[in-house]
């Protein structure tokens, strides 16, 4: 079956460093794609999101960039914080409007040293 | 409300018993999603609901599990004579649709129920 997977399970980083984690896909109908950050004891939140007609988006610290060629997804934190010590999650969408499933991977613990 | 909302918190059974789990999901959402995670794992995709109805109930891991959602609002999970490899965190999560444009069919959770099985 179709699935999303991560290559580091685990990433610890500098405070003031940048962060990749990265994620591969498999389906190549998916259409979109979440990453979600996951504190210890509560529920995942919603961090951004990529469509697949584009290969690049930024939020606030985080950019989101996606390459549809190797069907991989990775997510950057800039300027890593001791408060982004979190698992990482990517999700994807199988693709059609009417495809309401996201299939998750995984996870990757980030930890931040300070 | 501001975001979805689950109760209980935490729930302590012991073998045998039934639970109920509960989910407010965010207001005008009509997607309700549930999900389970075990220590340490990604998530479980159990059920969905659209408005009131479930079409797709094969996520659900046996016929002790069910789900039911009343005024396209408020969504309970019931797990019947629970057994220990039931302990989980389970979550629930809500779009604003269940299909079409993609940023509608984001999904936001809640903080989750830690089912702890004796």
């Amino acid at each position: 079956g179709e699935s999303v997977g991560l290559h580091l399970p685990t990433l610890s980083v500098q405070e003031g460093d940048n962060s990749i984690i990265n994620c591969a896909y498999s389906n190549s109908a998916s259409d979109y794609f979440i990453w979600y950050k996951q504190e210890s004891g509560k529920g995942p939140q919603f961090i951004i999101d990529i469509r697949s007609n584009m290969d690049k988006r930024q939020g606030q610290r985080v950019t989101v960039l996606l390459n549809k060629t190797v069907k991989h997804l990775s997510l950057q934190i800039a300027a890593t914080q001791p408060g982004d010590s979190a698992v990482y999650f990517c999700a994807e969408n199988g693709g059609g409007g009417s495809n309401y499933k996201l299939t998750f991977g995984k996870g990757t613990l980030l930890t931040v040293n300070p | 409300g501001a975001g979805v909302s689950q109760s209980p918190s935490n729930k302590v059974t012991e073998k045998g018993k039934d639970v109920e789990l509960r989910c407010d999901p965010i207001s005008g959402h009509t997607a309700l999603y549930w999900y389970r995670q075990s220590l340490g794992q990604g998530l479980e995709f159990l059920i969905y609901f659209q408005g009131n109805s479930a079409p797709d109930k094969s996520g659900l891991p046996s016929d002790r599990f069910s789900a039911e959602r009343t005024g396209g609002s408020v969504s309970t999970l019931t797990i019947q004579r629970t057994q220990q490899e039931d302990s989980a965190v389970y979550l629930c999560a809500s779009s604003l649709v269940l299909s079409g444009q993609a940023g509608g069919k984001t999904q936001y959770f809640g903080p989750g129920t830690r089912l702890l099985v004796l």
